[in-house]
C-alpha cells in the first residue's frame, strides 16, 4: 500500500523539550516537504528536500531542523527554540519532475 | 509568505447546488492546483491547470484560470454532503521555484443535506 506515513498522530511537548515528527514514504519520490498549518489557515512551508543529504529552508524554518539521510525518510525536529509549536504538521512528497504533491495524514502537536 | 487569497473564506450551500470558490495570486506561475482537506486530515490533490490553459474539467469539477487577472475559480457542480471540506489553491513555479507550492488560506465548504 503506497503512500506517506506520518507518526505519531498526536504529540505533546513539554516546555524546553525537543520533539521529532516522523515522515516515511514508499512512493520512491525524490522531493519531500514539511508544512505547518494553524487553525483556519493555509499551509506554510518549513523545510524541503529535493535529494538525499540536501535540504532547504522554507518560509518559517526558525525553531525547526530536518535531516534527509535516506530517500524514504524526512524527520522534522521541533526544537525548544520554537516558542509557539502548537499546530498541525503535514509532510508531503513528489517526484522531482512532478508538480502534484502527495500528503500524509498529519501530526497534531500540542504543548503541555 | 502566502501568495493565494481565497474567497469566500466559508461557504454553506444546500446539497445539489453548485459551489464556486475563487483564488487570487500575486506573482507569475507555472501552474495552479486545487487541493481538498477533510477536517483533521491531509490534503488530497484535485486538479492542476497550467499557465497556458484557460479551463479544465474533471468529473464534477471545473477550474478556470485567468493569468491576466491572476485569478482562478473552482466550480463543484451538483454538490453532495461528502464534498464538505476545506479547499485550497496552490501555485507552483515562477520565482518560487519549480517544485515549491504556495498555498492560499482556503475556503471552508459546508454542504447541507
Amino acid at each position: 500500500d503506497g503512500g506517506i506515513t506520518q507518526s505519531p498522530k498526536y504529540l505533546f511537548r513539554k516546555e524546553g523539550q525537543n520533539v521529532t515528527l516522523s515522515c516515511e514514504q514508499n512512493l520512491n519520490h525524490d522531493a519531500m516537504y514539511w508544512y505547518r498549518q494553524d487553525p483556519g489557515q493555509g499551509l506554510r512551508l518549513i523545510y524541503y528536500s529535493q535529494i538525499v543529504n540536501d535540504f532547504q529552508k522554507g518560509d518559517i524554518a526558525e525553531g525547526y531542523s530536518v535531516s534527509r539521510e535516506k530517500k524514504e525518510s524526512f524527520p522534522l525536529t521541533v526544537t525548544s527554540a520554537q516558542k509557539n509549536p502548537t499546530a498541525f504538521y503535514l509532510c508531503a512528497s513528489n517526484e522531482v519532475a512532478g508538480d502534484i504533491q502527495y500528503f500524509g495524514a498529519g501530526t497534531r502537536l500540542s504543548v503541555l | 509568505s502566502q501568495q493565494g487569497e481565497e474567497d469566500p473564506q466559508a461557504l454553506s450551500i444546500q446539497e445539489g447546488e453548485n459551489a464556486t470558490m475563487n483564488c487570487s495570486y500575486k506573482t507569475s506561475i507555472n501552474n495552479l492546483q486545487w487541493y481538498r482537506q477533510n477536517s483533521g486530515r491531509g490534503l488530497v490533490h484535485l486538479i492542476l491547470i497550467r499557465s497556458n490553459e484557460r479551463e479544465k474539467h474533471s468529473g464534477r469539477l471545473r477550474v478556470t484560470l485567468d493569468t491576466s487577472k491572476k485569478s482562478s475559480s473552482l466550480l463543484i457542480t451538483a454538490s453532495r454532503a461528502a464534498d464538505t471540506a476545506s479547499y485550497f489553491c496552490a501555485t507552483g513555479g515562477g520565482r518560487q521555484g519549480a517544485q515549491k507550492l504556495v498555498f492560499g488560506q482556503g475556503t471552508r465548504l459546508t454542504i447541507n443535506p
